[in-house]
């Protein structure tokens, strides 16, 4: 079956500092990959994604090359903010497991300190 | 263009009763999942509805069903509540459910039993 690894959490990094969160899959099709990130209280929102192989997603300073060579999906930011603390989530769907399905990797919890 | 919207925000109910959640997807999208997301188990899915339809389902008992309406409105309801259905409920609505596609979350549900 399909599944999504992600580094084990928590992280913390001081302002300024560089971001990479690993995340890896295995997938029985070729999936579409995304980066969701949730804020307390709130529910999910869109970072970025990718659709196939090489494509790189980017948004707000993150971005994300989609490797099937290695079968991940990285997630890195040059110089966080503390606003960029959250939980990030590495998904992935894949069309061999039918509609609206996404497998979510556990989070990362990321803490930014000033 | 408004979100996804759920109600209620929040559930206190008692083992033993059975309580619906409603989802609202945006405009024009006729895909709604849901999930359940809980600190242990991660976010997991439930089932995936398209025109009125359920297309997709999840590991998860007979407990949990849902129905979706002309409209794309949708409910999930768990009956015989147990003390490990506490957890936030997600629901996320898309165009189609297409793997490309993104889904749109909303807050969530959170449901506490007692």
């Amino acid at each position: 079956g399909n599944s999504v690894t992600q580094m084990e959490g928590p992280v913390t990094l001081s302002e300024e500092a560089f971001l990479t969160i690993n995340c890896t899959y295995t997938a029985t099709g070729y999936p579409s990959l995304f980066w969701y990130v949730q804020y307390p209280g709130e529910g999910l929102q869109l970072l970025l994604k990718a659709t196939k192989a090489d494509d790189k997603g980017s948004n707000k300073g993150f971005e994300a090359t989609y490797r099937k060579e290695t079968t991940s999906f990285h997630l890195e930011k040059g110089s966080v903010q503390v606003s960029d603390s959250a939980v990030y989530f590495c998904a992935l769907s894949d069309p061999s497991t039918n509609a609206g399905k996404s497998t979510f990797g556990d989070g990362t919890t990321l803490t930014v300190k000033p | 263009k408004a979100g996804v919207t759920q109600t209620p925000r929040y559930l206190i109910k008692t083992r033993g009763q059975q309580v619906t959640l409603s989802c609202s997807p945006i405009s024009g999208h006729r895909s709604v999942s849901w999930y359940q997301q809980t600190p242990g188990q991660g976010l997991q899915f439930l089932f995936e509805y398209f025109s009125e339809t359920q297309r997709n389902k999840g590991n998860f008992p007979g407990r949990f069903s849902g129905r979706q309406f002309s409209n794309s409105r949708s409910e999930m309801n768990v009956s015989t509540l147990e003390l490990g259905d506490s957890a936030l409920y997600l629901c996320a609505s898309s165009w189609s459910g297409r793997t490309q596609e993104t889904q749109y979350f909303g807050p969530g549900t959170r449901l506490l039993v007692l």
